[in-house]
């Protein structure tokens, strides 16, 4: 049963344009979600998050859009890099205490200059 | 402050043979968990230590056992090996309930 879905597993986008990844999820109990980046050989790197009590989030180039009624977030990249390129895991949690990420299959973004 | 380490980076294992794997958190870090990465089932979630307890559990079968000591490095083992557990296993120390920070992980091959 997968509650996180990333429906797209590839995503190729030109330098300076925007890159959007989406994430759907099942489980209404999730309450805070994140976006991690993750280069072959390395592990998961932390991105941003957004809590379900807000619907953005913005960081630099990066903003999270959250739409709980459709269980539905978007990562946002404006403007695209070719350092960008990596895949991309959304996960989502619930906020038991307990620290248990459920995460999606993953988006490979690939930023050609 | 240095991140989380994993050892070894790579390893090599013959079917029914155990493997255990280690991680060093982030300093100050109590929570470390663990996961697995295969390609098309992305990070499955092992389980989930925090001062020397396993706190959370994922869906693996018994095979998979981890501990925590009292210094927060953990490891986690892997009894009679199959195939099919070859993968990426990946650590992750936290700090509050919900940012991990991952290690670089360690590539288990079964042959």
């Amino acid at each position: 049963d997968q509650q996180v879905k990333q429906n797209s597993p590839s995503l190729s986008v030109q330098e300076g344009r925007i890159s959007i990844l989406n994430c759907d999820y099942t489980n209404s109990m999730f309450d805070y979600f994140l976006w991690y980046k993750k280069y072959p050989a390395e592990g998961p790197t932390f991105l941003i998050s957004i809590s379900s009590i807000k619907d953005k989030n913005e960081d630099g180039r990066f903003t999270v859009f959250l739409n709980k009624s459709a269980k539905h977030l978007s990562l946002h990249i404006v403007p695209s890099q070719p350092g960008d390129s990596a895949v991309y895991f959304c996960a989502a949690s619930v906020n038991t205490g307990f620290q248990k990420l459920v995460f999606g299959t993953g988006t490979r973004l690939l930023v050609s200059p | 402050k240095a991140g989380v380490t994993q050892t070894p980076r790579y390893l090599i294992k013959t079917r029914g043979q155990q493997v255990t794997l280690s991680c060093s958190p982030i300093s100050g870090h109590r929570s470390v968990s663990w996961y697995q990465q295969t390609p098309g089932q992305g990070l499955q979630f092992l389980f989930e230590y925090f001062s020397e307890t396993q706190r959370n559990k994922g869906n693996f079968p018994g095979r998979f056992s981890g501990r925590q000591f009292s210094n927060s490095r953990s490891e986690m083992n892997v009894s009679t090996l199959e195939l099919g557990d070859s993968a990426l296993y990946l650590c992750a120390s936290s700090l509050n309930a919900y940012e991990q920070y991952f290690g670089p992980g360690t590539r288990l091959t079964v042959t």
